[in-house]
């Protein structure tokens, strides 16, 4: 029962390099989630998908892309790191936008230098 | 916009007691609030769900409760234990013209001393 399952579980990236970070759900939820978390800012939502071909931006989605082929997959891409990028980032999901809980993955955590 | 608000920030018990977590909203117009347990180095785990039709929703030794008119909810945890130690999040799910969105306290963190 693995859940919502995050990779890497850590990286560390020079400035401007790319990269882009794994989630999948094995519990076809049509709702998928990418949060980012520091210190004093709580959660943000940085993008977030409906359902596989449909994505949409969150409150912070600069410099982030993502793509939603498949209702499994979400990943989330870095194209030009930045130190303001460092931070934790989760991916959570959901079986509808109103009535069910969010499950989240274990997190990234992200190193910009 | 939305606000949320958890306090207090920290929070430290000696083992047996009974605690309270408030969460305090300023949109009252809201789908569900629902309460999460963070332990450190890991993603956030559900633990309660309120629907803003209901008033209170329980669990084990966890009783959440909603007063959507005065902005409020609490995390009642009964006979803590030190495996109760985590931080704990609320968060409200606000309507908005073009769906919905979700917007999180930043935590209380508990600590239960055995």
């Amino acid at each position: 029962n693995a859940g919502v399952t995050q990779t890497p579980k850590f990286r560390i990236l020079k400035i401007g390099q790319s990269m882009t970070l794994q989630c999948t759900q094995d519990m076809n939820h049509n709702y998928m989630y990418w949060y980012r978390q520091d210190p004093g800012m709580g959660l943000k939502l940085i993008y977030y998908s409906v359902g596989a071909g449909i994505t949409d931006k969150g409150e912070v989605p600069n410099g982030y892309n993502v793509s939603r082929s498949t209702t499994e997959d979400f990943p989330l891409r870095l194209e030009l790191a930045a130190p303001s990028q460092t931070s934790v980032y989760f991916c959570a999901s959901s079986y509808d936008s109103h009535n069910s809980p969010l499950h989240f993955g274990n997190g990234t955590r992200l190193t910009v230098t | 916009k939305q606000e949320v608000t958890q306090i207090p920030a920290a929070l430290s018990v000696p083992e047996g007691e009974n605690l309270v977590l408030n969460c305090s909203f300023t949109d009252s117009a809201i789908y569900n609030l629902q309460w999460f347990r963070q332990d450190p180095g890991k993603g956030l785990t559900s633990l309660l769900l309120i629907q803003s039709s209901q008033r209170e929703q329980t669990s084990g030794r966890l009783n959440a409760s909603l007063d959507k008119s005065s902005g409020r909810s609490t995390l009642y945890i009964a006979a803590s234990q030190p495996g109760d130690s985590a931080t704990y999040l609320c968060a409200v799910l606000r309507r908005e013209t073009s769906g919905s969105r979700l917007t999180f306290g930043e935590g209380t963190q508990l600590t239960v001393n055995p």
